[in-house]
């Protein structure tokens, strides 16, 4: 049973490229989390989603950034014009329902921007 | 505001002995409670979870205790390996609608030989 799944893990972009990250989550996972970690901090809660839906976007900056969740195919991360700021890792995360059970996480994928 | 926090960014320990991490929340509303471990350059990993009516739960070599009167949580690790250095993480939760796992800062676990 394969876990979470993020690619690429390691991302290197240009000042105003776009970034995208993805992430497949376990078999029989509906419910899709994206985190932000900056160095030596902890994790940060940037969107909520369900198949086809985004529950909650609260944490994730207003421009430039969005993320899906097609009913096929993985979850997507999309961060357009990267500055330097953007440069992080990015955690997925699954759950069956809405935090209940454990929490899987991916390994992540560090952005880098130049 | 809501916040989770860890008294110590560091902590340093003989192999063998036991160790405590210490996490303070703030969100007295908070009713799920979850311990994560996290290795260099690899994601979190599940430890240890506890409900808001519980005030102990043990598993494999960890416990966790939570006190609600003081809003603190611990972590304890029994027998300190050094499989078990890596950064910690306490992370609280309200599971009614509209709620987001909230991760603390993260402490660092360094078990010497």
């Amino acid at each position: 049973n394969a876990g979470v799944m993020q690619n690429p893990r390691h991302l290197v972009r240009r000042r105003g490229q776009e970034a995208r990250l993805r992430c497949s989550p376990m078999k029989g996972h509906s419910h899709v989390y994206w985190y932000r970690q900056l160095p030596e901090e902890g994790l940060k809660f940037m969107v909520y989603l369900q198949k086809e839906n985004i529950i909650d976007e609260s944490g994730m900056p207003k421009e430039r950034f969005s993320a899906e969740f097609p009913k096929e195919g993985p979850s997507i991360l999309r961060i357009q014009q990267v500055v330097r700021g953007d440069s992080a890792a990015y955690f997925c995360a699954s759950s069956q329902g809405h935090y209940t059970g454990e929490l899987f996480f991916g390994e992540g994928s560090r952005l880098t921007v130049l | 505001g809501e916040s989770v926090g860890l008294h110590l960014p560091t902590l340093s320990v003989q192999e063998g002995d036991n160790s405590i991490i210490n996490c303070a929340y703030s969100n007295s509303a908070s009713d799920y409670f979850i311990w994560y471990k996290q290795e260099s350059g690899k994601g979190p990993q599940f430890i240890i979870d506890i409900r808001s009516n519980m005030d102990k739960r043990q598993g494999q070599r960890v416990t966790v205790l939570l006190n609600k009167t003081v809003k603190h949580l611990s972590l304890q690790i029994a027998a300190t390996q050094p499989g078990d250095s890596a950064v910690y993480f306490c992370a609280e939760i309200y599971t009614g609608a509209n709620s987001k796992l909230t991760f603390g800062k993260g402490i660092t676990l360094s078990v010497r030989p």
